[in-house]
């Protein structure tokens, strides 16, 4: 089936730092790709929408300027924390949805954030 | 909003028996999603369900979906322990939207 890779699986940072997550449609083409944040035995909750070539939708109570999405090309799509602080530790997890078939939706591994 | 809720949202079950998973949402939607997610790791798509009726399986789970009930149903057979895990149902109101996620049940299954 389809493959959506993410990285880094686990990041560890300082207070105060920025982190980039990449997330990759690696058989496929995602015109549209989903960030979701999860925390510790709760469910995912979307971020964004990333559009490539456009901007993002952001969620109500998402700040745009804090967690910065690219989408430039139709396989890849990054997630850029910026200034991080303990709160924004979490899973972050991506998905894709393929364009054939059902349009079905495949995510990332997910990304492990520690802000220290 | 479309909402989705799960029922139970914590389950202990004994290995051999049989258990039920309730998804219910809250407006119209043209496909249900079913995925496992073992403890530190990412998704893994399970079932799509596309059309009133549908009913697909996999090995000892079994899903539906009622689009005029709005619920979706997953279905253990005879647990193993290699269930144990969180299954969680999602709804989209449409092919190009994001989805909608319910809380998550966490299933336990125990010899």
């Amino acid at each position: 089936g389809a493959v959506v890779s993410q990285h880094p699986s686990r990041v560890i940072c300082k207070s105060g730092t920025s982190v980039k997550i990449e997330c990759r449609s690696l058989d496929f083409q995602a015109t549209t790709m989903f960030w979701y944040r999860q925390f510790p035995k709760q469910s995912l909750m979307l971020m964004a929408t990333s559009n490539e070539g456009s901007k993002a939708t952001y969620e109500q109570g998402v700040e745009k300027d804090k967690f910065l999405i690219n989408h430039a090309s139709l396989t890849l799509s990054t997630l850029t924390v910026t200034s991080a602080h303990p709160e924004d530790s979490s899973f972050y997890i991506c998905s894709a949805r393929t364009q054939t078939g059902v349009g079905e939706l495949f995510f990332g591994e997910g990304s492990r954030l520690t802000v220290l | 909003e479309l909402k989705v809720e799960q029922n139970p949202l914590f389950l202990s079950m004994q290995e051999g028996k049989n258990y039920t998973i309730y998804c219910n949402y809250s407006t119209t939607s043209d496909r249900l999603y079913w995925y496992r997610q073992d403890p530190g790791k990412s998704l893994e798509s399970l079932f799509v369900l596309l059309s009133n009726g549908a009913v697909k399986q996999e090995g000892r789970l079994m899903a539906s979906l009622d689009t005029k009930a709005r619920l979706s149903t997953l279905h253990i057979t005879a647990a193993v322990h290699d269930l144990s895990a969180t299954y969680f149902c999602a709804v989209t109101p449409n092919s190009g939207y994001a989805l909608n996620f319910g809380k998550g049940t966490s299933l336990l299954v125990t010899p």
